[in-house]
């Protein structure tokens, strides 16, 4: 079984600090790795994608990847109110023709003025 | 450019009737995919098409759900004797080719509601 998990929040970040938010996943056999943003009543936006070891850094995000942990997380430098919304990681697991991405519940995330 | 539609935004049904949804992928992705989102729950995946066939329907939760995509472009989701549990939002994503490392960007959704 497939999992993809993240904390369900809400998670409460004041305006200009650092969001942080996690996710793992339970497969070893796993190639991408993707975090999508979702405003209540719409569909989720991609932010970031990773696929390798490491840290990527698009803006004033971070997306950090350690594979050997199973562990992803996106980090969100200088949070705004309009950064508000909820955070969905996603996995892309390679063969066994698992060509879908496995969506987390995702994390909810405000941002206080 | 124009990113990916879905039509209609909004459906209601009665329990029993048969509903298409339907998709229309960014221009020159050959890759689309069909997920269906309940509330407070991520996006799951359901069926994903390579051009013109369906490569991997795997999370098509049971027979009354079938999906085509006659020309390689645009898709359409049928749904058979709705069921009450097949209310969600339903949303289609497109990608440039396939494999692990392509993007894949999401239309608005269709939120349909049986009743």
């Amino acid at each position: 079984q497939k999992e993809v998990e993240q904390n369900s929040g809400p998670l409460s970040v004041p305006e200009g600090a650092i969001a942080s938010l996690n996710c793992t996943y339970s497969d070893r056999v796993s190639q991408s790795f993707f975090w999508y943003r979702q405003y209540s009543g719409k569909s989720p936006e991609l932010i970031m994608s990773i696929y390798s070891n490491g840290d990527k850094e698009d803006g004033r995000f971070t997306a950090q990847l350690n594979k050997a942990s199973q562990y992803v997380s996106l980090l969100i430098r200088d949070s705004q109110p309009s950064d508000s919304a909820t955070y969905l990681c996603a996995v892309k697991y390679s063969g066994g023709g698992a060509d879908g991405l496995t969506f987390g519940k995702g994390t909810h995330l405000i941002i206080q003025p | 450019g124009a990113g990916v539609s879905q039509t209609p935004s909004n459906k209601v049904t009665e329990k029993g009737k048969y509903v298409e949804l339907r998709c229309d992928p960014i221009s020159g992705h050959t890759a689309l995919y069909w997920y269906r989102q309940s509330l407070g729950q991520g996006p799951e995946f359901l069926i994903y098409f390579q051009g013109t066939g369906a490569a991997d329907d795997s999370g098509l939760p049971n027979d009354r759900f079938f999906a085509v995509r006659p020309e390689g472009s645009v898709s359409t989701l049928k749904i058979q004797r709705t069921e009450r549990g097949d209310s969600a939002v339903y949303l289609c994503a497109s990608s440039f080719g396939q494999g692990s490392y392509n993007e894949q960007f999401f239309g608005p959704g269709t939120r349909l509601t049986v009743l």
